[in-house]
């Protein structure tokens, strides 16, 4: 079982729409989330960091359940501009690297 | 943004080949990364470095070997490239590894072998 599982998706949605992205992670013992995002063709580059208590960043909102082992990204008011690959990461409290989700395509239209 | 520069950025070869892909940074970051990129895997790290000559295995490690014999470089070599090596390569740092947690990538590396 991969460590770090994402709905790929692609999810289109309309301009001004909310959409939700899930990720689930195996290991119960990470410490650190993140949610990093990527344009086609590009590096990837982080979004926001995810805490237990839940985040917001502007239209972007990142929750973490831990007893689920589950992370979630809401976008609200869509923009064309949010249209890319957001993946899910996840860090273990050993080691120093990450583990990437797949990634789930999102794209925004007019 | 992190200066981080990979070279080549594109490169195409044929099996058997020995291939040397390098990352520069000029931030002075003490950790490392050599990631691949391929469609239905993500990102898979290949090996690490946690300092100068102090270098680690990440998941699919096999086939490839790196070194690190300055703060700033950071070298991934395939002795024989095979076709199952073609991706897209990312190298990334990190500083320090169990602070934010953000990993700062390059632009990427896209290798074809024929």
């Amino acid at each position: 079982r991969k460590e770090v599982e994402q709905d790929p998706g692609p999810f289109n949605v309309p301009e001004g729409a909310t959409v939700a992205f899930n990720c689930t992670y195996s290991n119960s013992a990470s410490q650190s989330f993140f949610w990093y995002r990527q344009d086609c063709r590009k590096e990837p580059k982080l979004l926001m960091s995810v805490y237990s208590s839940g985040n917001e960043d502007g239209r972007f909102t990142a929750q973490l359940n831990r007893a689920s082992q589950y992370i979630s990204l809401l976008i609200r008011d869509s923009k064309l501009s949010d249209s890319a690959t957001y993946l899910c990461v996840v860090k273990s409290n050993s080691g120093y690297a990450l583990n990437f989700g797949k990634g789930t395509s999102l794209l925004v239209t007019p | 943004d992190a200066g981080i520069t990979q070279s080549p950025r594109h490169k195409v070869t044929e099996t058997g080949t020995p291939v040397t892909l390098r990352c520069h940074q000029t931030e002075n970051h003490r950790y490392m990364y050599w990631y691949r990129q391929d469609p239905g895997h993500g990102l898979r790290l290949i090996h690490y470095s946690y300092g100068v000559k102090d270098t680690d295995k990440g998941e699919v490690s096999d086939g490839y070997s790196v070194s690190r014999s300055k703060t700033e470089d950071f070298l991934l070599t395939l002795e024989s490239a095979t076709s199952s090596q073609t991706s897209v390569y990312f190298c990334a740092i990190s500083e320090p590894p169990r602070g934010t947690g953000e990993l700062f990538f390059g632009e990427g590396s896209r290798l074809t072998v024929l």
